[in-house]
């Protein structure tokens, strides 16, 4: 299993202004995922990050908005960009394990763009 | 990326047996079935996986369909800690990527 640590765990910030969420595992991972969910709504996937490479972002999502750093095999983050409204979500990071493939997931970080 | 269909919400009295559905009828040969939750102010939590077998384990059972198109999350005795929303995750082999369907809300009455 993986421990996985989110700061901040909540913001409320002024529309065009950017946050950096940074993600922090307890053990090395290879794969680190970051998610969005809007309020009453499922999960999203923002990206993949891999350690050592750009990050690949999903259809709808793109880097200027969502940067994403990787520096080691324990650490990420994401910044909103140039924020609006609607950016107000939870965002979630998660780790994937070994074979089967689970996924630990982050306690989030809930964003309010005021 | 494959989908799944779930209920949007279902309801249980505690201590009694509680069967979410799922359906994937554009299932692939190699996908894993996944099973995830999320309690209330926190991230999903892994509950169980599988290919094509059934599966249990200390939280729960999964029953798959002889030809994969569906899948059915088993909780024995629900409790009030189970009330959460829980979601079906097809996982491609081939690929890392988890992509969230709608997910069921379980609801259990004291």
């Amino acid at each position: 299993s993986a421990v996985i640590s989110q700061k901040p765990s909540r913001d409320i910030c002024q529309r065009g202004t950017s946050l950096t969420i940074q993600c922090q595992v307890d053990s090395q991972v290879t794969m680190m995922f970051w998610y969005r969910q809007q309020p009453g709504q499922s999960l999203t996937l923002i990206a993949t990050a891999n350690q050592g490479s750009e990050a690949t972002y999903e259809s709808g999502f793109v880097i200027d908005k969502f940067p994403i750093s990787r520096p080691n095999l324990t650490f990420s983050t994401l910044t909103v960009s140039n924020m609006s409204p609607e950016d107000s979500s939870i965002y979630l990071c998660s780790v994937e394990s070994g074979f089967p493939y689970e996924q630990y997931f982050g306690p989030g970080t809930r964003l309010t763009v005021t | 990326d494959a989908k799944t269909t779930q209920p949007n919400s279902m309801e249980s009295n505690e201590e009694e047996p509680v069967h979410l559905p799922c359906n994937h009828s554009t299932i692939s040969g190699t996908d894993y079935i996944h099973w995830y939750r999320q309690l209330p102010s926190q991230g999903p939590e892994y509950v169980i996986h599988g290919l094509t077998s059934n599966v249990n384990n200390r939280m729960a059972s999964l029953a798959i369909a002889e030809d994969r198109k569906s899948s059915t999350l088993i909780l024995h005795r629900a409790t009030l800690r189970d009330a959460a929303v829980y979601y079906c995750i097809l996982r491609a082999n081939t690929g890392n990527q988890f992509y969230f369907g709608t997910g069921t809300s379980l609801t259990v009455i004291p």
